[in-house]
């Protein structure tokens, strides 16, 4: 079965700094796909990123990036110029090849942006 | 076009009884997914629906049961309501069934409280 971990269950970053949110996730499948999601407390579920397992470029998207490591299995978000709309519940997910539409989601990891 | 819409938003129900959520994805997107949210148990999937049929199923009782009509709009029923099912019910939908490449968007969830 997959899993993913997220390590760290509270960060807290500057505005305008740059925060790393790490994650790790365990599989034997080769067709996979990781993302990480955004939840404010609206609670409406937001993709911020995705990464697909065959490419080897990490994925960015404005101010967003990820560093995937295959081998090592881990996927973490940068977020660079942080800005106070970026506080939110952030969640790692994993979707594979055998997963139908099921996503498999780390604890989360609440981030605090501090004026 | 209009995002996926869950309703009720807010529901307070008593033990022992059931309840009704229901789930109308976006405009021409045929599959549903249903999470559960919990403090203790962080994010896990429900099932799955596509083409009215339940494509892929999670670890839960049977008193979770979904469904899923010709529209694409989909329920979910708890019977029997036990305290632990207190939680933040999420749907998601996507174009197509499965597969890791598919997108899925989420709705803004069914807060269920259980007296």
């Amino acid at each position: 079965a997959q899993t993913v971990t997220q390590s760290q269950p509270e960060m807290s970053v500057q505005e305008a700094e740059t925060v790393t949110l790490s994650c790790t996730y365990d599989t034997s499948e080769s067709d996979y796909y990781l993302f990480w999601y955004k939840q404010p407390p609206s609670r409406q579920m937001i993709l911020v990123i995705r990464q697909e397992a065959y490419k080897q470029q990490n994925a960015t998207e404005n101010r967003f990036s990820v560093n995937f490591q295959k081998a090592a299995k881990s996927f973490s978000l940068k977020i660079s110029d942080s800005q106070l709309g970026d506080a939110a519940m952030y969640f790692c997910a994993y979707k594979g090849e055998t997963s139908g539409s099921r996503l498999t989601f780390g604890e989360g990891t609440q981030l605090t942006v501090n004026p | 076009k209009a995002g996926v819409t869950q309703t009720p938003r807010y529901l307070i129900k008593t033990r022992g009884q059931q309840v009704t959520l229901s789930c109308s994805p976006i405009s021409g997107h045929r599959s549903v997914s249903w999470y559960q949210q919990t403090p203790g148990q962080g994010l896990q999937f429900l099932f799955e629906y596509f083409s009215e049929t339940q494509r892929n199923k999670g670890n839960f009782p049977g008193r979770f049961s979904g469904r899923q009509f010709s529209n694409s709009r989909s329920e979910m029923n708890v019977s029997t309501l036990e305290l632990g099912d207190s939680a933040l019910y999420l749907c998601a939908s996507s174009l197509k069934e499965g597969g890791p490449r598919n997108e899925q968007f989420f709705g803004p969830g069914t807060r269920l409280t259980v007296l």
